[in-house]
């Protein structure tokens, strides 16, 4: 079975700062897709970014970048520039691969309450 | 334009109604679930189907229903419903080659907040 840990249930950042917020997961396959969702007040699921374990390259998009460890099954989400719109709850998820689809089910993490102060 | 749709943003209900969450995508993908986010946020798959086939059905009690009448549809109905029901309910669409979007990545609605007195 897959699990993923984020390990912050809060972090806060001033606005302009950068921040990270972490995940962990474990897995015993080896292809597989790993996400990061934002969840604001609004409560709308937001896709952030996303990972392919087969690439090697760490994704971004805008200021958002992962730093995505295979070997340590780590998968952390960096946010530069931080904004006031940010402030949010972020969920790392997790995919695999089978076959070439994936109609499985997403696994996520217990969330990360980010606050973006002024 | 909405991409993934739901009906009612909000239920309140008292125990042992049954009631319907309804889920409406126009992104032309073939897959289609349903999630729960729990009082302390945490998400776990319920439901999924793939060309009104039910394909995941991840330990819910029999008190909830799934149905797809076509592709671009999946609702949610509950039986006699209980306090613990008592969550956000998630729908999400997963994109298919023809549809555009990775294959690979769910889409979600913006869920239904349901409410048991």
């Amino acid at each position: 079975a897959q699990t993923v840990t984020q390990s912050q249930p809060e972090m806060s950042v001033q606005e302009a700062e950068t921040v990270t917020l972490s995940c962990t997961y474990d897995t015993s396959e080896n292809n597989y897709y790993l996400f990061w969702y934002k969840q604001p007040p609004s409560r709308q699921m937001i896709l952030v970014i996303r990972q392919e374990a087969y690439k090697q390259q760490n994704a971004t998009e805008n200021r958002f970048s992962v730093n995505f460890q295979k070997a340590a099954k780590s998968f952390s989400l960096k946010i530069s520039d931080s904004q006031l719109g940010d402030t949010a709850m972020y969920f790392c998820a997790f995919i695999v691969n089978a076959g070439g689809t994936s109609y499985g089910k997403l696994t996520f993490g217990q969330g990360t309450i980010l606050t973006v102060h002024p | 334009d909405t991409a993934v749709s739901q009906t009612p943003k909000y239920l309140v209900t008292q125990m042992g109604n049954d009631k319907s969450i309804k889920c409406e995508q126009n992104l032309g993908h073939d897959t289609m679930y349903w999630y729960k986010q729990d009082s302390k946020k945490f998400l776990k798959i319920m439901f999924s189907y793939n060309n009104k086939e039910l394909i995941i059905n991840e330990t819910v009690p029999n008190r909830f229903s799934p149905k797809s009448p076509d592709k671009a549809h999946l609702n949610l109905h509950i039986n006699s419903l209980e306090l613990g029901d008592s969550a956000v309910y998630f729908c999400a669409t997963r994109g298919g080659a023809r549809a555009g979007g990775f294959t690979d990545t769910q889409y979600f609605g913006p869920g239904t907040r349901l409410t048991v007195l």
